[in-house]
């Protein structure tokens, strides 16, 4: 299994422009998550779905769109880009039984200017 | 889910048990303890978790207090890629966890040659 893969792992973008970050997972999970992390700081909850067709919203969702239209897939996407969305971004998945442990992607690092 | 208090930084020898604390006093009955970390530039990745009585796997093991206002989580022999944050993190697990994780700043762990 290749686990959770995210592309791309880097990309700058100019402020206003749009662009969709990609997460795949192989491994059937039914819940999948997208976390951002800010230098020197936690992981925040944007967005997570519980199933295909199903989002909503977590800690820091404004500026940010998701879709589910399968269980494998889980694109972010970003409309009008800001320097504020310059972070790190990591895609997520797991199952809901068992220790609920989340399975992380490497990670996609986005710079706006 | 309950707030926890970790200690910004600390330093381990190579070869030495490296204890980490875990202050979560406003924890619930139904709240368990989950320890991840994050090596750095990587996704997070779980470690362990336990409700109330101390839990052992390949990985480390963790001790809960009676009172489960505190937890330690134990590297039994630190290496130099145990250098990493570390996260603890108390959730409600039943639900499988569909809200998604709530990372504080972590503590980070340095483990010197």
């Amino acid at each position: 299994n290749a686990g959770v893969t995210q592309t791309p792992k880097f990309r700058i973008l100019k402020i206003g422009q749009s662009m969709t970050l990609q997460c795949t997972q192989d491994m059937n999970h039914n819940y999948m998550y997208w976390y951002r992390q800010d230098p020197g700081m936690g992981l925040k909850l944007i967005y997570y779905s519980v199933g295909a067709g199903i989002t909503d919203k977590g800690e820091v969702p404004n500026g940010y769109n998701v879709s589910r239209s399968t269980t494998e897939d889980f694109p972010l996407r970003l409309e009008l880009a800001a320097p504020s969305q310059t972070s790190v971004y990591f895609c997520a998945s797991s199952y809901p039984s068992g220790n609920n442990e989340q399975f992380f992607g490497p990670g996609t690092r986005l710079t706006v200017l | 889910d309950a707030k926890t208090t970790q200690p910004t930084s600390m330093d381990c020898a190579e070869g030495r048990a490296a204890n980490l604390p875990c202050n979560h006093s406003t924890i619930s009955g139904n709240e368990y303890v989950y320890w991840y970390r994050q090596i750095h530039s990587q996704g997070p990745q779980y470690i362990i978790h336990g409700l109330k009585n101390n839990e052992t796997n390949e990985m480390a093991s963790l001790i809960i207090t009676e009172d489960r206002k505190s937890s330690t989580l134990i590297l039994p022999h630190a290496t130099l890629r145990d250098t990493a944050v570390y996260y603890c993190i108390v959730r409600v697990k039943s639900g499988g966890g569909a809200d998604g994780l709530t990372f504080g700043k972590g503590t980070h762990l340095i483990i010197q040659p």
